[in-house]
């Protein structure tokens, strides 16, 4: 068990919806990174936040959008979706992110389907 | 643009025997590598890293080198365990991002063959 927590583990909904995917860190975590493995492709940086700013910004659509809350927990929002959107998402977590290298701690992933 | 890369996307080998899984990066300042497993259904674990001023991190049976001037790094599991079965990221820290994010690779799927 990472400490990282997300939700909801499978997520089935059709094109054109939105969907919002959340995460919790590890206690005492205060950056967040979402990771986007789509088939038989890699773990795809999307964004990071840090104490509720943004950090980073990977190639992440403009379809979709993150915030982090003062808890520090994070959502993924996620609209106008295709079929193409289909994929597992990753949220991790990390005591830093302010470019001391550490290593990340990976929820179990929320894998969502559109049809 | 695939800066950290991963070709080979499966490998087998007997239990008992050496794996060794192997990964290519483009961009010569990065500064820190890592491995991580993953199993279905989970999420990836950290595994092992190695800093750019290193060679060679040994951890029990995992061991990583570096080998900067060919952009490579290896990652030997000495000797294979069934339950070493899964997927294996490589995984590069991105140079003066002050992010600490991490560049994956696209995984290499181990299966071990008792």
């Amino acid at each position: 068990d990472s400490g990282v927590t997300q939700t909801p583990k499978h997520l089935i909904t059709a094109t054109g919806q939105r969907v919002t995917l959340r995460c919790s860190p590890r206690s005492g975590d205060l950056s967040v990174y979402w990771y986007q493995q789509s088939l038989d492709q890699g773990l795809q940086f999307l964004i990071q936040y840090y104490n509720g700013e943004e950090r980073a910004k990977g190639n992440i659509l403009e379809r979709f959008s993150a915030q982090q809350f003062p808890d520090l927990h994070s959502e993924l929002n996620l609209s106008s979706l295709e079929l193409g959107d289909s994929a597992l998402y990753f949220c991790a977590s990390s005591v830093v992110g302010t470019g001391i290298t550490g290593e990340l701690f990976f929820g179990e992933g929320s894998r969502l389907t559109v049809l | 643009d695939q800066q950290v890369k991963q070709n080979s996307p499966s490998l087998s080998v007997q239990e008992g025997r050496i794996s060794i899984l192997n990964c290519d990066y483009t961009n010569s300042m990065f500064d820190y590598f890592l491995w991580y497993k993953k199993y279905p259904a989970e999420g990836p674990t950290f595994l092992i890293s190695i800093s750019s001023i290193k060679d060679k991190n040994e951890d029990g049976r995992f061991t990583v080198f570096l080998n900067k001037s060919a952009k490579h790094l290896s990652l030997h599991i000495v000797p294979s365990q069934p339950g070493d079965s899964a997927v294996y990221f490589c995984a590069a820290s991105e140079p003066g991002s002050n992010t600490g994010k991490l560049i994956f690779g696209q995984g290499t799927t181990l299966q071990v063959k008792p």
